[in-house]
């Protein structure tokens, strides 16, 4: 088992819809959770970083930590074609001191 | 502006020519590491660093050494680079091991091994 698990995709939504990605971790000590963004050949850039159960949100972006079911998503509301990217779920393992990525599941919007 | 810059961002090199890929951040991170990343594996550790002189094995170290004698750098070594080794290399820098705080990502460095 993965240690960071996610749908490789493609996911394809139309503009303007709400995307919804996901992503499952099999460490129950870890604490902090990641979601990058990476466009092809770039590096990936921090979207959001979510530590405690619940919704985080922030514009379009939001968040959620379910440490009991061990899954993280991210909802991307109003989908922009600038949204079509590969996004990384990440989760920091503390029995390790790693961070840990899954394999990334890439986005498509469609204009 | 802070950064994580590596160097060089392309290279093509030869089975067993030993290269450095430089790795230098500007924001007095303790934490430092080396990703690969290959088509369908996503990103994958190879080495880290927890500070000067601390460094440790990742999930793919073979082939790989580092050395951490600064605090801002962290270079990545491959002393007898082979075919399976060509890959996009990132380096990352985060500030400090509670690993609650976001990690900055270096451009990347896409090696080819022939």
């Amino acid at each position: 088992q993965k240690e960071v698990e996610q749908n490789s995709g493609p996911l394809s939504v139309p503009e303007g819809a709400i995307a919804s990605l996901n992503c499952t971790y099999s460490d129950r000590g870890s604490q902090s959770f990641f979601w990058y963004r990476q466009y092809s050949g770039k590096s990936p850039e921090l979207i959001m970083s979510i530590y405690s159960n619940g919704d985080k949100e922030d514009g379009r972006f939001t968040a959620q930590l379910n440490k009991a079911s061990q899954y993280v998503s991210l909802l991307i509301r109003d989908s922009q074609p600038s949204d079509s990217a590969t996004y990384l779920c990440a989760a920091w393992m503390d029995s390790s001191y790693k961070l840990i990525f899954g394999s990334g599941t890439r986005l498509l919007v469609r204009p | 502006e802070a950064q994580v810059t590596q160097n060089p961002r392309y290279l093509i090199t030869v089975t067993g020519k030993k290269l450095t890929v430089t790795c230098s951040q500007n924001m007095n991170h303790e934490y430092m590491s080396w990703y690969r990343q290959d088509p369908g594996l996503g990103l994958r550790q190879i080495y880290y660093s927890m500070n000067v002189e601390v460094t440790d094995k990742g999930d793919v170290p073979e082939g790989y050494k580092v050395s951490r004698k600064e605090k801002r750098n962290f270079p990545l070594i491959l002393e007898s680079p082979s075919p399976n080794q060509t890959s996009l290399y990132f380096c990352a820098s985060s500030m400090g091991l509670d690993g609650g705080t976001e990690a900055f990502f270096g451009q990347g460095t896409r090696l080819t091994v022939v």
